[in-house]
């Protein structure tokens, strides 16, 4: 079954970039989604369609692919974005859906 | 303000069923692709299952294939997860989730999520 690698953790200082990667081998021809879970909360979408930003989700945020690896990017991070980041994907038929692993960023 | 609100998670034993329930309201339910999202205490989110517009299409994750049955109800707002033969790893907090619409298409990734009901297998 199609599998999105992500690691499980990210840590960096406040002010700093933080970036979380995801690894899969139908990026290429898929989107990649993100989404922000803070814990006992439901998940909440903060990158679409590779690199596009719901509304009211801060410019901070910000998607890119390159080949099977999708990235995002927290510039500036804040101690208000700790929470659990998972991607999100297809597999090459589009019918089977699959989340990454997660990954922890930790932001002190 | 888009809603959805979970229903119908509880305890059962192994070998069980359970019928989940998700009621939506503030958008026009019958536009939109569902889906149901499962995690495990202290794991990561699974997709479990997917619908579309009007009920045609059903996909699912091989673990759950030929036990779980997703559907909907267009005329009562309403998605709905059948779960038989219920296992010990199929515990976890399953959420309802809505699709997105963008540039005049809807797609199936999750944009509003429910805040999730706790189904617990076991003796």
């Amino acid at each position: 079954s199609y599998e999105l690698t992500q690691p499980p953790s990210v840590s960096v200082s406040p002010g700093q970039t933080a970036r979380i990667t995801c690894s899969g081998d139908a990026l290429p021809k898929k989107y990649a989604y993100w989404y922000q879970q803070k814990s006992g909360q439901a998940p909440l979408l903060v990158i679409y369609e590779d690199n596009k930003r719901p509304s009211g989700i801060p410019e901070r945020f910000s998607g890119s692919t390159s080949g099977t690896l999708a990235t995002l990017t927290i510039s500036g991070a804040q101690v208000g974005d700790e929470a659990d980041y998972y991607c999100y994907s297809s597999d090459s038929s589009g019918n089977h859906r699959v989340f990454g692993g997660g990954t922890k960023l930790t932001v002190l | 303000e888009v809603q959805l609100v979970e229903s119908g998670g509880g305890l059962v034993q192994p070998g069980g069923s359970l019928r989940l329930s998700c009621a939506a309201s503030e958008f026009t339910f019958n536009n939109y692709y569902m889906s149901w999202v499962r995690q495990p205490p202290g794991k990561g989110l699974e997709w479990v299952a997917n619908i579309n517009q009007d009920g045609s299409e059903k996909y699912y994750v091989d673990s759950v294939k030929g036990r779980f049955t997703i559907s909907r109800d267009n005329a009562k707002n309403s998605l709905y997860l059948q779960m038989n033969s219920l296992r010990a790893d199929d515990t976890a907090v399953y959420y309802c989730a809505r699709g997105y619409c963008s540039g005049g298409s809807c797609s199936v990734p999750p944009q509003y999520w429910g805040q999730g009901t706790l189904v617990t297998v076991s003796s």
